[in-house]
């Protein structure tokens, strides 16, 4: 089946940095990627969707300046969290629409836990 | 806007069945997916219902009634491994997923 890989699967960075989280589709190419937050027993939460070449569009309430979205290629998405703080320790998951299919063709990747102490 | 509901923890016991319900409300609808996820762990697919009715698969059924906002995922035969959370997710004409809370499904012996 389709692969999705999530690089780094986890991260623990200081209080006031960046953090990159890249999202790659390995065997297939994705017109559209999606950003994904999840907390401890909650469900996951969709922050932002990203089309190639073109801006991402941001859900209600989540700060654009803060998460940065870059797709800058139908196999690669990168989520950064700007000046994060502990608030933004999460488990971030990023999933991708595959070109040629339906809805069904969504594919998760395994996901990157961030801590931020 | 959207509204999920599915109960927040249900316990079955090894080899029974369980029935997992979920009712939402979503603007443009375009279909409804269950996913299986383990703690710690990505959600992985198990259906995709668009037209009313039971889909079957294995051990694993979905139901829908679009008339009714009304959704289940059936598991029989259960197995310990089963044992995760179960997130019913509506498909809306924007293409996104949006997930609800998850019911956490433990499976005794």
């Amino acid at each position: 089946g389709a692969v999705v890989s999530q690089h780094p699967s986890w991260v623990i960075c200081k209080s006031g940095t960046s953090v990159k989280i890249e999202c790659r589709s390995l065997d297939f190419q994705a017109t559209t990627m999606f950003w994904y937050r999840q907390f401890p027993k909650q469900s996951l939460m969709l922050m932002a969707t990203s089309n190639e070449g073109s801006k991402a569009t941001y859900e209600q309430g989540v700060e654009k300046d803060k998460f940065l979205i870059n797709h800058a290629s139908l196999t690669l998405s990168t989520l950064t969290v700007t000046s994060a703080h502990p608030e933004d320790s999460s488990f971030y998951i990023c999933s991708a629409r595959s070109l040629a299919g339906g809805p069904e063709t969504q594919y998760f990747g395994p996901g990157t836990r961030l801590l931020v102490l | 806007g959207q509204n999920i509901d599915q109960p927040t923890e249900m316990t079955a016991t090894e080899g029974a069945i369980v029935q997992i319900n979920c009712t939402y409300q979503t603007s443009g609808f375009n279909g409804l997916f269950w996913y299986q996820q383990h703690a710690g762990e990505a959600p992985t697919f198990l259906s995709y219902n668009v037209l009313d009715g039971l889909e079957e698969k294995g051990r694993f059924s979905s139901f829908l009634s679009r008339s009714k906002g009304y959704s289940y995922l059936l598991l029989k035969e259960l197995q310990m491994k089963d044992s995760a959370s179960y997130l019913c997710a509506p498909y809306n004409q924007g293409g996104k997923l949006i997930f609800g809370q998850g019911t956490e499904l433990s499976v005794k012996p």
